[in-house]
């Protein structure tokens, strides 16, 4: 069972430079979220969607995009990277936003802005 | 947005039991309380959640007080592989039917041989 697949698994940017994560569920869950972890800290959230059509803020969307493509492929973009977007970024995804369900997280993109 | 407390780290011995403490002073009725913990360079895995009633699951056991403003989360016999980042949510209900996880920096447990 594949679960969460992001891609790609590192990058490196220099500043100004555009790119798109990608991330693909194959649960059939409706709703996939986008969290980034900055070192020693805990995860915070970028953007989510509740499903397929919808996005919605989280607690640091600045300098991000989302585009939820189909059920099953949520893409994060930064369209001209900072240094500050250096960062370990993980999507999420679980059958629905209600508080009894549990999220399934992909490995992770380690990203680096030079 | 309800908050957890939890310690910085803990140790423990291998094949012995675990409980990992949360406080959670300003819960809600409707939160239920999950856990989840993240081993070195992966994303988080979860663990187990609860609303009022203990929980048991093959992972762990799911400890909350009877007013709710705190739970622990027991692992009844660790090893080596239980050693990572242990986070304690209150799942968060937004607007309308939308909910997100708020994680805080959890707790590192180390485990001994």
């Amino acid at each position: 069972n594949a679960g969460v697949t992001q891609t790609p698994k590192f990058q490196v940017l220099k500043t100004g430079q555009s790119m798109t994560l990608q991330c693909a569920q194959d649960m059939n869950h409706n709703s996939m979220y986008w969290y980034r972890q900055d070192p020693g800290m805990g995860l915070r959230l970028i953007y989510y969607s509740a499903s397929e059509g919808t996005t919605d803020k989280g607690e640091v969307p600045n300098g991000y995009n989302v585009s939820r493509l189909n059920k099953r492929e949520f893409s994060l973009r930064l369209e001209s990277a900072a240094p500050s977007q250096t960062s370990v970024y993980f999507c999420a995804s679980s059958a629905s936003t209600g508080t009894n369900e549990k999220l399934f997280f992909g490995s992770g993109t380690q990203l680096s802005v030079l | 947005d309800a908050k957890t407390t939890q310690p910085n780290s803990m140790e423990s011995n291998e094949e012995e039991p675990v409980h990992l403490p949360c406080n959670h002073s300003t819960i809600s009725g409707t939160d239920y309380i999950h856990w989840y913990r993240q081993l070195p360079s992966q994303g988080p895995e979860y663990v187990i959640h609860g609303l009022t009633s203990n929980v048991n699951n093959r992972m762990a056991s799911l400890a909350i007080a009877e007013d709710r403003k705190s739970s622990t989360l027991i692992l009844h016999r660790a090893t080596l592989r239980d050693a990572a980042v242990y986070y304690c949510i209150l799942r968060d209900v937004g607007t309308g039917a939308n909910s997100k996880l708020t994680f805080g920096k959890g707790i590192t447990l180390s485990v001994r041989p």
